[in-house]
Parts: C-alpha cells; sequence; structure tokens
C-alpha cells in the first residue's frame, strides 16, 4: 500500500518555464511534507518543506502548496534550469512516526537549454 | 558539499564476509537513520536512532546491526549479507528524533553482494 504516490514518473521543460511536480498522499495523518532532489552517485538533498498548518512555502525559485482537503502537494521551480534536471522525491512524515519519512516513487524532471 | 559522510563510497563483499558502514555528521543533529534504496525505487527506512538510542527498527533482518556509539557517528555491521542486499545505503541525521525537521542524507555507500 503506497502512503505518497508520484504518479509521474518523468517530466519535461523548456528553460526558463514553470515545472510542476505533483505528489498525493493517503494517511490523513501525516503533517510534514517535504522535497528532495537527487543527482545520480548523490544522497538526496534537501529542497523545501511545508507543515499541514500552512498552505504554501517559497524558497527563491522553489514554492510547495499543499492542499490537505485533496491530499495533495506540488512543487513549483519558476525559472526552471537545466542544473535542475535530476530526480525529485516527496516524503511525508506524521506526528506519531518519530522522524519516519515515507517517500514516493520520484519524478525525473528533465529541463531543455 | 554534504555535512553527513558516509564510507566508504563502494562495497563489494562476499556472503560470508564481515564489514561496516560508517556515518559521521557534526551538526549537533541528535537523530540519525539508515536508509536502503534499491535502483529505480525510493530510499527505505530500515533504523532509526534517536539520542544514541535505538527507537525504530524496520523489521530489518539481524543481518544488519547498527551502532551507534555517540551522537556524531552510526554504524552499520554487516554479516552474512545476501545477493539482494545489493543496494545504495543511506545515512540521515536530523535535529531530534521528531517529525517537523528535515533529514540531511549523506551520499550512500554502493553495496555489491556477490
Amino acid at each position: 500500500d503506497q502512503q505518497v504516490k508520484q504518479n509521474s514518473p518523468s517530466l519535461s521543460v523548456q528553460e526558463g518555464r514553470i515545472s510542476i511536480l505533483n505528489c498525493d498522499y493517503t494517511n490523513s495523518m501525516f503533517d510534514y511534507f517535504l522535497w528532495y532532489k537527487k543527482y545520480p552517485a548523490e544522497g538526496p538533498t534537501f529542497l523545501i518543506s511545508i507543515s499541514s498548518i500552512k498552505d504554501k512555502n517559497e524558497d527563491g525559485r522553489f514554492t510547495v502548496f499543499l492542499n490537505k482537503s485533496a491530499k495533495h502537494l506540488s512543487l513549483h521551480i519558476v525559472p526552471s534550469q537545466p542544473g535542475d534536471s535530476a530526480v525529485y522525491f516527496c516524503a511525508a512524515s506524521g506526528s506519531g512516526n518519530t522522524g519516519k519519512l515515507i517517500f514516493g516513487q520520484g519524478t525525473t524532471l528533465q529541463v531543455k537549454p | 558539499d554534504t555535512e553527513v559522510t558516509q564510507t566508504p563510497k563502494h562495497l563489494v563483499m562476499g556472503m560470508t564476509n564481515k564489514k561496516s558502514l560508517k556515518c559521521e555528521q557534526h551538526m549537533g543533529h541528535r537523530a540519525m537513520y539508515w536508509y536502503k534504496q534499491k535502483a529505480k525505487k525510493p530510499p527505505e527506512l530500515m533504523f532509526v536512532y534517536s539520542y544514541e538510542k535505538l527507537s525504530i527498527n524496520e523489521s530489518v533482518p539481524s543481518r544488519f546491526s547498527p551502532e551507534c556509539p555517540n551522537s556524531s557517528l552510526l554504524n552499520l555491521h554487516l554479516h552474512a549479507l545476501q545477493p539482494e542486499d545489493s543496494a545504495l545505503y543511506l545515512c540521515a541525521s536530523s535535529h531530534g528524533g521528531y517529525s517537523n525537521q528535515p533529514q540531511h542524507f549523506g551520499d550512500g555507500t554502493r553495496l555489491s553482494i556477490l
């Protein structure tokens, strides 16, 4: 039973345009959500997070939106750059899980020059 | 540069060998984690240490034995592994053993079992 789902295995966008990566979850106990970026041969790099008490969090080119009623979150990257090409994982944790993160399957983003 | 350092970067071992993976962080974090990642899959949690005590074991086989000698170090001792244990092993740390804190990952150890 996959509690965190990223339904798009891949996404291709043009440099300078917006990239939108989506993530759905099923467990209503999740209260903290994160996005990680992963390059080949490296570990995941933390990008941005959001608590369930918020619906938006912004950090530079990265914005995460949370829709609790739909159990959906998205990561917007504006403007997209070729260096953003990587695998993006969303992850979730709940107050009862003591730091346990549940990851989605990942979306491979390709930003074309 | 990652602030979580894992050694070795690559490890090849036979099924009868004993080896250890090491992880070190100097960010003052008090929670440390081991994850396993297979190709084309997301990381899966194995163990959580909170304040140097094991707080979560995700039903990991006993051939994997974690150890937290102090707040900066985390080891994973390996013995009698199987070929299906070949994977990327990731270490992570966070401020405390609770949610609402991002985990920061090392670059992993790529383990191959012959």
